[in-house]
């Protein structure tokens, strides 16, 4: 069973980088057919996807994100990672990892809280 | 503003049937994207619920039904049980000349009476 675990700072100060990580076990983050996603979700409000990196390295995102954020992977320990630059309180957000599997998003992380306040 | 839209709230009895509607444009739904429904239960994350328009994952009732036609899609729940009440999601790609997304609804609260 694949397992996601979302891990990084709870709490970022405002025009500071907010940095997180997943943590996938149970599968290999290199597996073909399957990309790798953040998404987030303000207190109350909907979802948002941030972006997603693909098994082969290509990285997706959101064009209204785009300009702030990297998703990066790391095979040896098979995790993969997000940055989001220059937050403000806007950013606050539950944020997930998921994996997607060419469309729908099959396995979700439990999510983590980053609140962004000085 | 999303950009697939969603009504903010549906609610029914027990028993009841109730429809969800995601209507989205040209650019996502209309230009032939999948839609996929996702159901979040209060303080937990998505579930997958229906992928690729009308197919259901493993264990998930045939209570819930997705159905998708031009340029809006659908979520049915029949035999409405208190424990659907949660937030209901639809879910598919954008492209437009600002560029290609993922997109959400906004979301639809399910309130069993």
């Amino acid at each position: 069973q694949l397992q996601l675990q979302e891990s990084g700072s709870g709490l970022v100060k405002p025009s500071q980088t907010l940095s997180l990580t997943c943590a996938v076990s149970g599968g290999s983050i290199s597996s073909g057919g399957y990309s790798w996603s953040w998404i987030r979700q303000p207190p109350g409000k909907g979802l948002e996807w941030i972006g997603y990196i693909y098994h082969s390295g290509s990285t997706y995102y959101n064009p209204s994100l785009k300009s702030r954020v990297t998703i990066s992977v790391d095979r040896s320990k098979n995790q993969f990672s997000l940055k989001l630059s220059s937050v403000t309180a806007a950013d606050t957000a539950v944020y997930y990892c998921a994996r997607e599997a060419e469309g729908p998003i099959d396995y979700w992380g439990q999510g983590t809280l980053v609140t962004v306040s000085s | 503003q999303s950009v697939l839209t969603q009504p903010p709230s549906v609610s029914g009895a027990p028993g009841q049937r109730v429809t969800i509607s995601c209507t989205g444009s040209s650019s996502n739904i209309g230009a032939g994207y999948d839609v996929h429904w996702y159901q979040q239960l209060p303080g937990t994350a998505p579930k997958l619920l229906i992928y690729g328009n009308s197919n259901r994952p493993s264990g998930v009732p045939d209570r819930f039904s997705g159905s998708k036609s031009g340029t809006s899609a659908s979520l049915a729940i029949t035999g409405l049980q208190a424990e659907d009440e949660a937030d209901y999601y639809c879910q598919s790609y954008d492209s437009s000349l600002s560029g290609s997304s993922v997109v959400f609804g906004g979301g639809t609260k399910l309130t069993v009476l």
